[in-house]
């Protein structure tokens, strides 16, 4: 089955700086998935890859997926406090619900 | 108004006691899941449905069961709930084929 490992599990960062996050796949990715949660609530989707060295932005934040698809990396430039909360990654793997990552808990202090 | 509502919002229970939990959705979706979220442990698949006739166990369906009452309608009920069913839980639908999952707000239930 495959598997998704979110690195790194949390990050604190101060607010005007820019982070990474990564996801790694255990198989080749069919379409990659990033969502966002706050504290408690519901997942938000952010965006989908598909192919391999695609790359999308939504506001301050980008998430590529390497040339073999088996990792994507999200960045977000200059970071707010609005952009703190979880961070998941989800796979498609075929016909197949998705495959969550652990997600990885972003804080953003002043 | 939300695209995917889930009720109750807040649950508390005690052991024992059967419950259920309802997710409806206006997006027209055919595909419907139940995961359930665990400090640490990420999003787990409990059920899921490709359309109103079709019922799949997920990775964590030991204790649960589901009813798909309709294409907009999905329910999780706990027969006789136990502590370590205390999690957030989250319904999701999809559109065949694209697979980007819509959840609705969360259930947070608590088995004393």
């Amino acid at each position: 089955s495959q598997e998704l490992e979110q690195s790194p599990q949390s990050l604190i960062v101060q607010e005007g700086k820019n982070l990474t996050i990564n996801c790694t796949s255990s198989k080749t990715l069919y379409g990659l998935y990033w969502y966002k949660q706050k504290y408690g609530e519901g997942l938000i989707f952010l965006m989908m890859l598909q192919k391999g060295g695609e790359e999308k932005s939504h506001e301050k934040i980008t998430a590529k997926l390497d040339e073999k698809k088996q990792q994507s990396s999200l960045h977000i430039t200059a970071s707010q406090p609005s952009h703190a909360g979880i961070y998941l990654c989800g796979a498609d793997s075929g016909n197949t619900p998705l495959v969550f990552g652990k997600g990885t808990r972003l804080s953003v202090i002043a | 108004d939300a695209d995917v509502t889930q009720t109750p919002r807040n649950r508390i229970t005690k052991t024992g006691k059967r419950i259920m939990l309802e997710c409806s959705q206006t997006k027209g979706h055919d595909r419907m899941y139940w995961y359930r979220q665990d400090p640490g442990l990420g999003l787990r698949l409990i059920y899921y449905s490709f359309d109103v006739k079709d019922i799949n166990k997920g990775e964590i369906s030991d204790g649960y069961s589901v009813s798909r009452q309709a294409q907009a309608k999905f329910s999780l009920s706990l027969e006789s709930a136990i502590p370590n069913q205390t999690a957030l839980y989250f319904c999701a639908t999809s559109d065949s084929p694209i697979q980007t999952q819509y959840f609705g707000p969360g259930t947070r239930l608590l088995v004393l």
